[in-house]
């Protein structure tokens, strides 16, 4: 399977302050990334859909100008969290999808703590 | 809509039991089928898949049959490890739509 590596793994900041989160496929080109969320015993929600090249496609609800998406190449996607509060905290889930077989490969997640 | 139901949980069982956790799906077309497995403070692992009615994914003594006829792809094990313990996800993809998943399933085995 594919390798998915996010980072950081963890990162705790202060309300206010924006974080950034990077998501890269190590052994294959992505035009397509994912973003989900994942907050405490509950399922993965998707965010959005990172389009190398274009602007991402985000899920209703959530804020475009709060969680920006840049998909500058076809290995790095990354997610800011800006200005950041509390309610922010969560687990932050990407997924690269590969085009032969539609398989999603999923990295190991970064969870974010805003004081 | 694409929808997945899972069985509520958590489950706990004791080492060696028999594990099933239903899963059941609504989609448009023909999905393909996934179980997801979640440990703790990780990311997710695709467990086993399954792409067409009546194919059998299995890995890790994990078993899971695509049921168009019922709309379910039930998980199961034989015998559970306390190594087993994990959040469970079934989940569907219809062609170049997103991965829907399930609400996930808790699983605790005891020694």
């Amino acid at each position: 399977g594919a390798v998915v590596s996010q980072h950081p793994s963890r990162v705790i900041c202060k309300s206010g302050t924006s974080v950034k989160i990077e998501c890269r496929s190590l052994d294959f080109q992505a035009t397509t990334m994912f973003w989900y969320r994942q907050f405490p015993k509950q399922s993965l929600m998707l965010m959005a859909t990172s389009n190398e090249g274009s602007k991402a496609t985000y899920e209703q609800g959530v804020e475009k100008d709060k969680f920006l998406i840049n998909h500058a190449s076809l290995t790095l996607s990354t997610l800011t969290v800006t200005s950041a509060h509390p309610e922010d905290s969560s687990f932050y889930i990407c997924s690269v999808r590969h085009r032969s077989n539609n398989e999603q490969f999923f990295g190991p997640g970064t969870r974010l703590t805003v004081l | 809509g694409n929808s997945v139901t899972q069985m509520e949980g958590p489950v706990t069982l004791s080492e060696e039991a028999f594990l099933t956790i239903n899963c059941t799906y609504t989609a448009t077309g023909y999905p393909s089928l996934f179980w997801y497995v979640q440990y703790p403070g990780e990311g997710l692992q695709l467990l086993l898949k399954a792409t067409k009615a009546d194919d059998k994914g299995s890995n890790k003594g994990f078993e899971a049959t695509y049921r168009k006829e019922t709309t379910s792809f039930h998980l199961e094990k034989g015998s559970v490890q306390v190594s087993d313990s994990a959040v469970y996800f079934c989940a569907l993809i219809t062609s170049y739509d997103k991965v829907i998943f399930g609400p996930g399933t808790s699983l605790s085995v005891i020694p």
